[in-house]
């Protein structure tokens, strides 16, 4: 069936490196996808968001890339922080509804 | 403050009990959902709402039962609880097809 999963479910990084986050997905007919920032404790959180007419698009210390042809999706966080450390989930529009699919996470850990 | 809101924050329950999550919303945003999360599933989708009085089956619906009189108002009902519904229940509203998430219910069934 159609779904949307993580490369790896951990990731620790060196605090101040960047950190990439890979996410792929196998419906190519979605058309929106979305990466919410869950901390411990905590409801998901919106961070960034693409649509599959584009390649990239950048935030605030953030930037998503989406590969089409091979239904690839990753994160990118530059000079990561503390506050960085959390679960990142992706998720895709499948159906133009608002109802959206989750991927099983990444947590991601800083190191001092 | 405006936002989603989710009552209660942790409740304890025995199995075969009934159960109602509380979910608020102050944007009078038309859609809502209730999601579980699971260790190893992810975020999974029980009911949702369009609208009041429009209400649609998730991936997960199975013993589970919603109610949109109001547009503001989204509560999730376990007819009889089981030990498998012991997860962390997010409610969230929807606009322009982002989700924004309440807090969280954290149930366990015994």
């Amino acid at each position: 069936g159609e779904s949307v999963g993580l490369h790896l479910p951990t990731l620790s990084v060196q605090e101040g490196d960047n950190s990439i986050i890979n996410c792929a997905y196998s419906n190519s007919a979605s058309d929106y996808f979305i990466w919410y920032k869950q901390e411990s404790g905590k409801g998901p959180q919106f961070i960034i968001d693409i649509r599959s007419n584009m390649d990239k698009r950048q935030g605030q210390r953030v930037t998503v890339l989406l590969n089409k042809t091979v239904k690839h999706l990753s994160l990118q966080i530059a000079a990561t922080q503390p506050g960085d450390s959390a679960v990142y989930f992706c998720a895709e529009n499948n159906f133009g509804n608002e109802k959206l699919t989750f991927g099983t996470g990444t947590r991601l850990t800083i190191i001092p | 403050d405006a936002g989603i809101t989710q009552s209660p924050r942790y409740k304890i329950t025995e199995t075969g009990r009934q159960v109602t999550l509380m979910c608020h919303q102050t944007w009078s945003h038309s859609y809502m959902f209730w999601y579980r999360q699971d260790l190893g599933h992810g975020l999974r989708l029980i009911y949702y709402s369009a609208a009041a009085d429009i209400t649609d089956k998730g991936e997960v619906p199975d013993g589970y039962v919603v109610s949109r009189s109001k547009t503001e108002n989204f509560p999730l009902t376990l007819e009889s609880a089981t030990r498998s519904q012991t997860s962390v229940y997010f409610c969230a509203s929807s606009a322009a097809e982002k989700l924004f998430f309440g807090s969280g219910t954290q149930l366990s069934v015994l």
